[in-house]
């Protein structure tokens, strides 16, 4: 069974501040691992994810997360954020060997971006 | 090429009343996944349809049931409505079996609530 932490729920941060939302998971197989943002009033969409290779994947929107096998963890990071930014974040993972695709979320970071 | 779109967005229902959600999949797509996000937590997995035959199920009561047509169209359908059965439903479809690492694209979702 996997499980996944996102240790904080609220993260606000100034416009043009770095920003850094930590995600933790536990699983006993490999796993893919993903971040998923949602929007007031909006479906999740996929930001980026790690499937296999280079352990630092980066979205388009300037979002990276690196993934770190011995302290199972992947946080999403950004230099700089902006008001658009401002969501919330949910990381997940998928066990490599159930093809069903069946995703297991955190609970979600929420990111507010102030002026 | 149409997203994933779900009716009704919002509905209001009675407890021990029964209530069907819909889901239509992106064009291409042949799998659709149901997840339950309730208020403040991340969405939780309930099952999977993978043409036409329930690929995988969550830790959810007999009473959550689904279908998915040729058309790869698909219904949530909850009996006999608890409390706490209110929560966002999204519908996620995906293609080739909604393997772990093939893309899921979610809908807006159906915000119910049971009174």
């Amino acid at each position: 069974a996997q499980s996944v932490t996102q240790l904080d729920s609220q993260v606000p941060v100034f416009e043009e501040a770095p920003v850094e939302l930590r995600c933790n998971y536990s699983s006993s197989v490999s796993v893919y691992l993903f971040w998923y943002v949602q929007y007031p009033n909006q479906g999740l969409q996929l930001l980026l994810k790690y499937l296999s290779g280079s352990t630092l994947v980066e979205s388009i929107n300037g979002f990276e997360a690196e993934f770190n096998k011995s302290q199972t963890s992947f946080h999403l990071r950004k230099p700089s954020v902006h008001i658009s930014d401002t969501a919330e974040y949910f990381c997940a993972v998928s066990d490599r060997y159930n093809q069903g695709g069946k995703l297991i979320f955190g609970q979600g970071t929420e990111l507010s971006v102030k002026p | 090429e149409t997203g994933v779109t779900q009716s009704p967005t919002h509905l209001i229902k009675t407890r021990g009343q029964q209530v069907t959600l819909r889901c239509s999949s992106q064009s291409g797509h042949n799998t659709v996944s149901w997840y339950q996000q309730a208020l403040g937590q991340g969405p939780q997995f309930i099952f999977q349809y993978y043409r036409e035959e329930e690929n995988g199920r969550g830790n959810f009561p007999p009473r959550f049931s689904g279908l998915q047509f040729p058309n790869y169209s698909s219904e949530l359908n909850v009996n006999a409505l608890e409390l706490d059965d209110s929560a966002l439903y999204l519908c996620a479809s995906s293609s080739t079996g909604g393997g772990p690492n093939t893309e899921a694209f979610f809908g807006q979702g159906t915000r119910l609530t049971v009174v």
